[in-house]
């Protein structure tokens, strides 16, 4: 079946440091991929997304290249402040199942000053 | 202000009492979605509906039950809750399927003793 595998945590970094989230996945034919964060208390959010093969999405300042041949969608940020220490979900749905999202473990992000 | 709304926001029960949690959406949204969230095991979908009266099962939808006969409502139903159930829950909602954005509710925290 379709399965998320993320990166586990915590993640430690000091503020302006790089942040790289490793997820891979598996998965039937061509899904949409996705990452969301959950701040301390809230519920989750979209961070951002990409449909088709090669397609980055990007938003405040991170990125995601969906890469087909390693079935990856890495997250990446090149300088992290405290205020994005958070819980991150890669999440992915598959093309014949409109309605299902299937939810990696979470990687939790701890930036310090 | 656009949301989605949860109540209860924490809720402890006994094993046995029925308990519905109910799911409120102000955005006239057609899809919507519950979720548990477990530590280590991410989020896992339960439920979800593609429109009113169109509802189909995610990944774990054993103990628990939906309704959507409206659109902007959809209630989890758990009718006799036990302690495995004890979970932290989470109601989504998107303008029409699960690639697009989702927007999450604030969480109602469940423990079933």
């Amino acid at each position: 079946g379709d399965s998320v595998t993320q990166m586990e945590g915590p993640v430690t970094l000091s503020e302006e440091a790089f942040l790289t989230i490793n997820c891979t996945y598996t998965a039937t034919g061509y899904p949409s991929l996705f990452w969301y964060v959950q701040y301390p208390g809230e519920g989750l959010q979209l961070l951002l997304k990409a449909t088709k093969a090669d397609d980055k999405g990007s938003n405040k300042g991170f990125e995601a290249t969906y890469r087909k041949e390693t079935t990856s969608f890495h997250l990446e940020k090149g300088s992290v402040q405290v205020s994005d220490s958070a819980v991150y979900f890669c999440a992915l749905r598959t093309a014949d199942s409109w309605g299902k999202l299937q939810f990696g473990a979470g990687t939790q992000v701890v930036v310090t000053p | 202000e656009a949301q989605v709304t949860q109540n209860p926001r924490y809720l402890i029960t006994v094993t046995g009492k029925k308990l519905t949690v109910t799911c409120s959406q102000n955005m006239n949204h057609e899809y919507m979605s519950w979720y548990r969230q477990d530590p280590g095991l991410g989020l896992r979908q339960i439920y979800y509906s593609m429109n009113v009266e169109v509802t189909d099962k995610g990944d774990v939808p054993e103990g628990y039950k939906v309704s959507r006969k409206e659109k902007r409502n959809f209630p989890l139903i758990l009718e006799s809750p036990s302690p495995n159930q004890t979970s932290l829950y989470f109601c989504a909602s998107s303008l029409r399927g699960s690639t697009d954005t989702q927007y999450f509710g604030p969480g109602t925290r469940l423990t079933v003793l």
